[in-house]
């Protein structure tokens, strides 16, 4: 069974320019998270979605926003981007549809705002 | 509100050595538990978890954690160190079966980096 799979895995963009990241889900799954994980602030939730509906988010400003497709797979936008927003962003996947905590997790879009 | 705390943000310790990852948590519903662990330039991958069943969790690779509950403490441990252990690791806490605010979301540590000199 393939793994979660995150696209692309390395960009560069400069400020003030706009990213896409994709996810696609372990086949089954339904629900999709996403975290940004920096040498600063470490691991840290973005938002939550399960059946294209956002069910929980994090402490993130509004330039951060996802949507979820039909078929689960999931991308996550970051508007006027800024250099802090260098970071790994890592997909996870989730079976259950109420929260179980264990999560698979893709191997990350590295961001670099130059 | 959650929290976790990992004792030591580098471990180094001699192959064979035992291995022994500090890990507090704060919750203030019953926790879930986990530890994954990252390989360079990889994502996290699930190691173990506690999730209200035995204590005493064995997972993959040869690691195990003990819940204390007493001591709030989740801490991860491996007999004998290997080459391949290196890596950073991660202590995470859920809200479990609460759900509404636990969806999806973990709580993690900030990481141990874990070598291992032959």
């Amino acid at each position: 069974k393939a793994g979660v799979t995150q696209t692309p895995r390395y960009l560069i963009k400069t400020r003030g320019q706009q990213v896409t990241l994709s996810c696609s889900p372990i086949s089954g799954h339904r629900s999709v998270s996403w975290y940004q994980q920096t040498p600063g602030q470490g691991l840290q939730f973005l938002f939550e979605y399960f059946s294209e509906t956002q069910r929980n988010k994090g402490n993130f400003p509004g330039r951060f926003s996802g949507r979820q497709f039909s078929n689960s797979r999931s991308e996550m936008n970051v508007s006027t981007l800024e250099l802090g927003d260098s970071a790994l962003y890592l997909c996870a996947s989730s079976l259950a549809d109420r929260d179980s905590g264990e999560l698979f997790f893709g191997e990350g879009s590295r961001l670099t705002v130059l | 509100a959650q929290s976790v705390t990992q004792l030591g943000s580098h471990v180094s310790v001699s192959e064979g050595a035992l291995v022994l990852l500090r890990c507090n948590y704060s919750s203030s519903v019953p926790p879930y538990l986990f530890w994954y662990v990252q390989y360079p330039n990889q994502g996290l991958q699930l190691l173990l978890k506690y999730t209200s069943a035995a204590t005493l969790v064995k997972g993959i690779n040869g690691f195990e954690a003990e819940f204390k509950k007493s001591e709030t403490s989740f801490h991860l441990t491996k007999p004998s160190a290997h080459m391949s252990d290196a890596a950073e690791y991660f202590c995470a806490v859920s809200e479990g079966n609460a759900g509404g605010t636990s969806y999806g979301k973990l709580t993690f540590g900030q990481g141990t980096i874990l070598t291992v000199h032959p």
